[in-house]
């Protein structure tokens, strides 16, 4: 069955870096889009962009560029969002999430709390 | 990009129907028939229960359909029950290869 299974809690200072891992299982991992969702402190989900199938090009929301990078390895089916120069405003869940066709996305991750705070 | 407007709160009882809408423009909504609505409950996964606008994956309720006129999209939960109590979130895909999400309404069962 599909999984995705991503790494836990940070806590990090500002400044710092933080780089979350989403662990794809039971389907073929390259031959789909995976997608980055944030949800900050009492707000909504917030789309953030996607590595995309078979090539692993990324694509960027607006807001989510310069310090935002996403990257996949394709030889343990991981997916990664590295964030540089945290700052408090990054304090959110980060959720990764399976394209199952444009915009469908069929499962998630369990998500991962980034916490920024001096 | 703006988000998708929702209704912030709808509620309903128990067996009422009731609509969440989501607005957006000729640019995604309006555009194609790529939209989805997601059921987020506290501490849970998002849960997607409908696809390309009226679409439902296997497993979920035949309470939920979803619609679409020109760039609203709508969401009507039917016979509603408690545990429908969630935030229902509405997304499109784009004209520019990007996905927006509404807001997000927060249904409350009375």
């Amino acid at each position: 069955q599909v999984q995705l299974v991503q790494s836990g809690s940070e806590l990090k200072k500002p400044g710092a870096s933080v780089k979350v891992s989403c662990k794809a299982s039971g389907y073929t991992f390259t031959a789909y889009s995976m997608n980055w969702v944030r949800q900050a402190p009492g707000q909504g989900l917030e789309w953030m962009g996607y590595i995309k199938a078979n090539t692993g090009n990324p694509r960027y929301a607006q807001g989510f560029t310069g310090r935002f990078v996403f990257s996949w390895d394709t030889s343990v089916t991981t997916a990664y969002l590295q964030i540089s120069n945290v700052e408090a405003e990054d304090t959110a869940v980060y959720y990764c999430a399976r394209d199952a066709s444009y915009g469908d996305y069929d499962y998630w991750g369990q998500g991962s709390l980034v916490t920024v705070s001096s | 990009q703006s988000a998708l407007t929702q209704p912030a709160s709808v509620s309903g009882s128990p067996g009422q129907s009731i609509t969440i809408s989501c607005t957006g423009s000729s640019s995604d909504v309006g555009y194609y028939n790529y939209v989805s609505w997601y059921r987020h409950s506290p501490d849970k996964v998002p849960k997607l229960i409908i696809y390309d606008v009226f679409n439902r994956p296997s497993g979920v309720s035949t309470r939920f359909s979803g619609s679409k006129s020109g760039n609203t999209a709508s969401l009507t939960i039917s016979g509603l029950q408690a545990e429908d109590e969630a935030e229902y979130y509405c997304s499109s895909y784009t004209t520019s290869d990007t996905v927006i999400f509404g807001g997000g309404t927060k249904l409350t069962v009375l």
